[in-house]
């Protein structure tokens, strides 16, 4: 099974300001990897896939980079509603398909 | 835009058994494989169980396989998990996903609101 580890589990940053995430899975998925936002009480909702490809309707400072083992998620100017846990996933050798622990992005 | 509505959690007894059902719209629901996907309070995500788009081919995570079911029936728009023996540790919000499949495996470009299941005694 493929882990996926994402530091740090809480990033406090200020309006406007940039935001780094990092995820690093335990061998490498290639770009086999997705990003997830999660608000409170909702579902996760897709992101990012292919490590760097936005989905559909996706705010253009949301971008993802990385491949083999390390990924970064980058929110290039934090908006009020960019608050949430995002997830990063991986689908490169499953099952099974394996999510990191979260990074919570508060606002600072 | 994809709908997916879950339904069918509770509180529920150890070593009991629940059936979710999760009923699709807006999209063509058997052209795509279809996941379930828990999560635990303050915890991220776990993905149980896959079935293929035609319902012949199914994958379970260790931690549920021999005791969960996941099926479908297209005529009906509805995937379904059958919950056996549950645990304590069996207690989380239930999705159910849609999968994309990329490459080599799945992302979930859609998801339900969730279903609880509270397995306590």
């Amino acid at each position: 099974e493929i882990v996926m580890t994402q530091s740090p589990a809480t990033l406090s940053v200020s309006p406007g300001e940039r935001a780094t995430l990092s995820c690093r899975a335990s061998q490498s998925v290639h770009i086999n990897l997705a990003w997830y936002q999660q608000k409170p009480g909702r579902a996760p909702r897709l992101l990012i896939y292919g490590a760097s490809t936005r989905a559909t309707g996706v705010p253009a400072r949301f971008s993802g980079s990385g491949s083999r083992t390390e990924f970064t998620l980058t929110i290039s100017s934090l908006q009020s509603e960019d608050i949430a846990v995002y997830y990063c996933q991986q689908y490169n050798n499953w099952p099974p398909l394996t999510f990191g622990g979260g990074t919570k992005v508060e606002i600072k | 835009q994809v709908q997916l509505v879950e339904s069918g959690g509770g509180v529920v007894h150890p070593e009991r058994s629940l059936r979710l059902s999760c009923e699709a719209s807006r999209f063509i629901f058997s052209n795509f494989a279809m996941h379930w996907v828990r999560q635990a309070p303050g915890k991220g995500p776990e993905w149980l169980a896959v079935i293929s788009y035609d319902g012949n081919d199914k994958y379970y995570a260790d931690s549920v396989k021999g005791r969960f079911t996941i099926s479908r029936d297209n005529s009906k728009n509805t995937l379904y998990l059958q919950m056996n023996s549950l645990r304590v540790e069996d207690t989380a919000m239930y999705y159910c996903a849609r999968g994309s499949f990329v490459s080599t495996g799945y992302n979930f470009d859609g998801w339900g609101q969730g279903t609880l299941v509270t397995v306590s005694s």
